[in-house]
């Protein structure tokens, strides 16, 4: 069956560093995937996302790129802040289904 | 637009309770789907519907646990009897479509306490 893997947090960076959170998937078909944020207390919000291979997905500085050949939607931000420490899950909806499957979720903090 | 609109926002309650969360999916949104989140199990789907009618319930754990949708703005979850294993954040999200690329928006959540 589907499944989506992220790298274990938590991840604790300093302000202006680089971050990457690693996702990988497993899936029949082609599947579309997903980037969304939980910030504190809140529900879940669509980070970014990409429908096809070597789409690039980006909003607010962060950056994921399809890769059907490594099966991975790796998360990039080039110069995190202290207001991005959340927890960041990836997720993929395959088929026609609105059915999404996460990943376990990766705690990012920075810190000043 | 005031978002997915969950209530109670936090309950507590004692085992074998009943206990009912409900939810208001964005008007115009035809997709409602129901999670669970714990520490253990990370983020989990239990349910979701479509134009009111049940698509996918393979997530809901045991029978104890019942989900309806009487009309497109609104949809409870029930838990009945509640157990202590039951404690977790339960958010509720609907989208426009099940289409590819609809996205899906959350509700901020119900924190169930189970004692």
């Amino acid at each position: 069956g589907n499944s989506v893997t992220q790298m274990e947090g938590p991840v604790t960076l300093s302000e202006e560093a680089f971050l990457t959170i690693n996702c990988t998937y497993t899936a029949t078909g082609y599947p579309s995937l997903f980037w969304y944020v939980q910030y504190p207390g809140e529900g879940l919000q669509l980070l970014l996302k990409a429908t096809k291979a070597d789409d690039k997905g980006s909003n607010k500085g962060f950056e994921a790129t399809y890769r059907k050949e490594t099966t991975s939607f790796h998360l990039e931000k080039g110069s995190v802040q202290v207001s991005d420490s959340a927890v960041y899950f990836c997720a993929l909806r395959g088929g026609n289904t609105g059915k999404l499957i996460f990943g376990q979720g990766t705690t990012l903090q920075v810190k000043p | 637009d005031a978002g997915v609109i969950q209530s109670p926002r936090h309950e507590v309650t004692e085992m074998g309770q009943e206990v009912t969360l409900r939810c208001k999916p964005i008007s115009g949104h035809n997709s409602l789907f129901w999670y669970r989140q714990t520490m253990m199990r990370g983020l989990e789907l239990l349910i979701y519907f479509n134009n009111n009618v049940p698509i996918d319930d393979s997530g809901m754990p045991e029978d104890r646990f019942s989900a309806k949708m009487p009309n497109a703005s609104f949809s409870t979850l029930k838990i009945q009897p509640s157990e202590p294993r039951d404690s977790a954040v339960y958010f509720c999200a609907s989208s426009q479509d099940r289409a590819v690329l609809d996205e899906q928006f959350f509700g901020p959540g119900t924190r169930l306490t189970v004692l």
